[in-house]
């Protein structure tokens, strides 16, 4: 009974670089969520998609920053051309529906990617 | 300015103690949710309510709704070390597509 994955755990990369972040939700869910979160803070959304399409994309940066959710394959999150403040800690969650969310089911998180730009 | 303010931001207290934990907003939630985060992994999902004035039991914590769905408590009986971790509340807001979390109140239990 897989969770939601996320690949990898730990990430490091030169300013300049890019940064490429993968979810796997969980069998049967089909909305997808990431949140980025600095040391001793909360959440911070970023993005929600559902397949092949972004529903919300409020909380990110309009440069550098973009996310995807293929028909196959996992979400990405891309960081292009990363800066120091990029570095913190990237979490994707997952739901079966919107609905299902409120009811008991919540968000199935990742345990995240670490990324650190040096 | 936060959506949701969770107060207090850090305690530390003795195991056997009792504590609650606030989670408040202007904003009218469809749900709220509280989330249990340990250091280096995702936030685990503790519980959801939804009706308003609504509180719901797990074990030692118990878990209130405001009667206006704009706020929730969270209060554990007997604190133990186990206990430890970042307690944050997240809420589904009327309008909005996604969970907003608030920054959390990071719990110390010591033995």
């Amino acid at each position: 009974n897989a969770g939601v994955m996320q690949n990898p755990r730990h990430l490091v990369r030169r300013r300049g670089q890019e940064a490429r972040l993968r979810c796997s939700p969980m069998k049967g869910h089909s909305h997808v969520y990431w949140y980025r979160q600095l040391p001793e803070e909360g959440l911070k959304f970023m993005v929600y998609l559902q397949k092949e399409n972004i529903i919300d994309e409020s909380g990110m940066p309009k440069e550098r920053f973009s996310a995807e959710f293929p028909k196959e394959g996992p979400s990405i999150l891309r960081i292009q051309q990363v800066v120091r403040g990029d570095s913190a800690a990237y979490f994707c969650a997952s739901s079966p529906t919107v609905l299902q969310r409120d009811w008991n089911y919540g968000y199935t998180f990742g345990s995240g990617t670490r990324l650190t730009v040096v | 300015t936060q959506l949701l303010e969770q107060s207090p931001q850090f305690l530390s207290i003795q195991e056997g103690e009792n504590l609650t934990v606030y989670c408040n907003s202007s904003s009218v939630f469809s749900s709220l949710q509280w989330y249990r985060q340990e250091p280096g992994e995702g936030p685990v999902l503790l519980v959801t309510v939804v009706t308003g004035g609504e509180v719901k039991k797990l074990k030692r914590l118990t878990f209130q709704f405001g009667d206006a769905r704009k706020d929730s408590s969270l209060h554990i009986t007997a604190a133990q070390p186990g206990d430890t971790g970042l307690y944050l509340c997240a809420g589904d807001v009327i309008g909005l597509n996604d969970m907003r979390f608030g920054a959390g109140t990071r719990l110390t239990v010591k033995p």
